[in-house]
């Protein structure tokens, strides 16, 4: 298995509700992380887990809130969410801290969220 | 701050076309640079992964070069096709310690048939 799987692929959430976006791999990668993309720009970095522990938060809004439960996935906790939060949130991993500059890192397909 | 600039931000060729896709980054301390291809509204594919002490690596169709020195890398398509239509990402992983994966804004090729 060498995929990352993000699901759901598409979330329609009004701004009181609570969803999870939720990405797993299977590979034995120990660094995973969370990039937010908006339309025809570049991915942008959000969390970075290390051993599954927060290594960096790219000084995100507290209306996301990650998890890692173990080393196979990663959540991404969406709660009172604003219009301009829609974008492409796309979950990535590497083989360990430090391992992706040898190994670089795989993607998932990503979950499009829509704020209403 | 390391700053990664793809030229052109978009190109369109006829099939069976060779081209080339720019890429510099500013600061030359990288570990690697990798190659990405994004479909409309998709997540990122790998296509190439350069170490910082490679030149060139090649997959199929593909060859990617790298210039340490001079902050910049190349994406070689030759005998383009239609199902090449993509939008093209070049990322850098920098020295320092840090895990953060640099990219450029991308290229938005068009292969017309």
């Amino acid at each position: 298995d060498t995929e990352v799987t993000q699901t759901p692929k598409h979330l329609v959430m009004g701004m009181t509700n609570k969803k999870s976006l939720k990405c797993e791999q299977h590979m034995g990668h120990r660094a995973m992380y969370w990039y937010k993309q908006k339309a025809k720009k570049p991915p942008e970095l959000m969390f970075v887990y290390s051993y599954e522990k927060l290594s960096i938060n790219e000084s995100v809004p507290s209306r996301f809130s990650p998890e890692c439960p173990n080393s196979s996935l990663l959540n991404l906790h969406l709660h009172a969410l604003q219009p301009e939060d829609s974008a492409l949130y796309l979950c990535a991993s590497s083989q360990a801290p430090g391992r992706q500059l040898n190994y670089g890192y795989t993607f998932g397909s990503g979950t499009r969220l829509t704020v209403v | 701050k390391q700053e990664v600039t793809q030229i052109p931000a978009a190109l369109s060729v006829p099939e069976g076309e060779n081209l080339v896709l720019n890429c510099s980054f500013t600061d030359s301390a990288i570990y690697n640079l990798q190659w990405f291809r994004q479909d409309p509204g998709k997540g990122l594919t790998s296509l190439l992964l350069i170490q910082s002490s490679q030149r060139e690596q090649t997959s199929g169709r593909l060859n990617a070069s790298l210039d340490k020195s001079s902050g910049r890398s190349t994406l070689y398509i030759a005998a383009s096709q239609p199902g090449d239509s993509a939008t093209y990402l070049c990322a850098v992983t920098s020295e320092g310690g840090s895990e953060k994966l640099v990219f450029g804004k991308g290229t938005k090729l068009t292969v017309n048939p």
